[in-house]
């Protein structure tokens, strides 16, 4: 039972343009949900974090949206650099409840 | 140290023996977590240490796997028995909470377990 999707395997974006990563969850008790980067070889690194009581949350070039009734939140990148490409994961969180559960990854290729 | 500490970094072994994997998190870090990362896949939670008792083991698949973290730092994961389908990265993580509240971990790099 996967409970964290994320349903593109790779996206491919032009430098200087948008990425967009999508994450569908289906379990209503999350409460945090957070995206991690990673890059070959490396453990993942936490990029951002959101809350289920906000809608967005923006950290630099990174902007979290949170949809709750829809059950999706998306994590945008503008300017896309080449240093961003990397293997994307979605991580959700219940309160009280310690542990991550984490989507299956996105890879993202930023082509100069 | 700065980051969390995982060795070995490459663990080559055969069918039937046994391997433990080491972690050591990020000082002051109460909570130490243990993941397993198979290709094409995200990390799957294994066990959660909260200092030395282990708050949650659901993930462990089966009783070759065993986790201590005896003083509340290190931590070590024993596997029995290896099996093919053990191999994968195996991914120590520690954890402090943001001011936002989400527990925010911060992985190891992870150590490679090959099974022949």
């Amino acid at each position: 039972d996967q409970q964290v999707k994320q349903n593109s395997p790779s996206l491919s974006v032009q430098e200087g343009r948008i990425s967009i990563l999508n994450c569908d969850y289906t379990n209503s008790m999350f409460d945090y949900f957070l995206w991690y980067k990673k890059y070959p070889a490396e453990g993942p690194t936490f990029l951002i974090s959101i809350s289920s009581i906000k809608d967005k949350n923006e950290d630099g070039r990174f902007t979290v949206f949170l949809n709750k009734s829809a059950k999706h939140l998306s994590l945008h990148i503008v300017p896309s650099q080449p240093g961003d490409s990397a293997v994307y994961f979605c991580a959700a969180m219940g309160f009280g409840n310690e542990k991550l559960t984490f989507g299956t990854g996105t890879r993202l290729t930023i082509i100069p | 140290g700065a980051g969390v500490s995982q060795t070995p970094s490459n663990k080559v072994t055969e069918k039937g023996k046994y391997v433990e994997l080491r972690c050591d998190p990020i000082s002051g870090h109460t909570a130490l977590y243990w993941y397993r990362q198979s290709l094409g896949q995200g990390p799957e939670f294994l066990i959660y240490f909260q200092g030395t008792g282990a708050a949650d083991d659901s993930g462990l698949p089966n009783d070759r796997f065993f986790a201590v973290r005896p003083e509340g730092s290190v931590s070590t994961l024993k596997i029995q028995r290896t099996e093919r389908g053990d191999s994968a990265v195996y991914l120590c993580a520690s954890s402090a909470r943001t001011e936002s509240g989400a527990n925010v971990l911060t992985f190891g790099a992870g150590s490679r377990l090959t099974v022949l």
